[in-house]
């Protein structure tokens, strides 16, 4: 599994609260991302980080903001949940010389 | 921008049958080609890849082909059994650019394959 851990893996929470989703890696990688899994879309990406304190926008990164402060901790936060934002989460990493990503286990999140 | 259109399924198969589930993409650069498999309840796993024209990836008796000229990349296996019953999902990797390695997906595949 890459070392790769997502904390919470289930959240309800209520239309108008921050949340923030945290992973956290042990292997050092240098690239971490956010996807959102929804039926019908795939996985979408709403952010991903380069470096420490280095992060760049995905494909729907409306309604969210991430940090990375260490090299093995990437956060996604909901500054005000919508129910738009219920889905499952994943965080990915990458980096060195394989161009293939490894997921974490996923967080669902249901904003009601 | 860059985009993956895959079967949408889902799909219902007898145990012993043949599997194809086809994958075409659209990408600028060379991008390193990606199926993907999640199991009920789990994150995704890679289950092959190639990086480059005419590559073929294998694993657990799955195999897909890179093809430049069709922009393909379909994802085949020869005898499925039950515990293959998943969705499988079609990525790429743009490498030509700033290297971020960020996947683009397709919708997914749900297979199920039954005794």
């Amino acid at each position: 599994d890459a070392g790769i851990t997502q904390s919470p893996r289930h959240k309800v929470t209520e239309t108008g609260t921050p949340v923030t989703l945290r992973c956290h890696q042990t292997e050092n990688h240098r690239y971490m991302y956010w996807y959102r899994q929804d039926p019908g879309h795939g996985l979408r990406l709403i952010h991903y980080s380069y470096g420490v304190k280095d992060t760049d926008k995905g494909e729907v990164s409306d309604g969210y903001s991430v940090s990375r402060s260490k090299t093995e901790d990437f956060l996604l936060t909901l500054e005000s949940a919508t129910s738009s934002q219920t889905s499952v989460y994943f965080c990915a990493v990458t980096g060195g010389t394989r161009t293939e990503a490894f997921f974490g286990q996923g967080t669902r999140l249901t904003v009601v | 921008g860059d985009s993956v259109t895959q079967m949408e399924g889902p799909v219902t198969l007898s145990e012993e049958a043949f599997l194809t589930i086809n994958c075409t993409y659209t990408a600028t650069g060379y991008p390193s080609l990606f199926w993907y498999v999640q199991y009920p309840g789990e994150g995704l796993q890679l289950l092959l890849k190639a990086t480059k024209a005419d590559d073929k990836g294998s694993n657990k008796g799955f195999e897909a082909t890179y093809r430049k000229e069709t922009t393909s990349f379909h994802l085949e296996k020869g005898s499925v059994q039950v515990s293959d019953s998943a969705v499988y999902f079609c990525a790429l990797s743009d490498n030509s650019g700033a290297g971020s390695y960020q996947l683009t997906f397709g919708k997914g595949t749900k297979l199920s394959v039954i005794p």
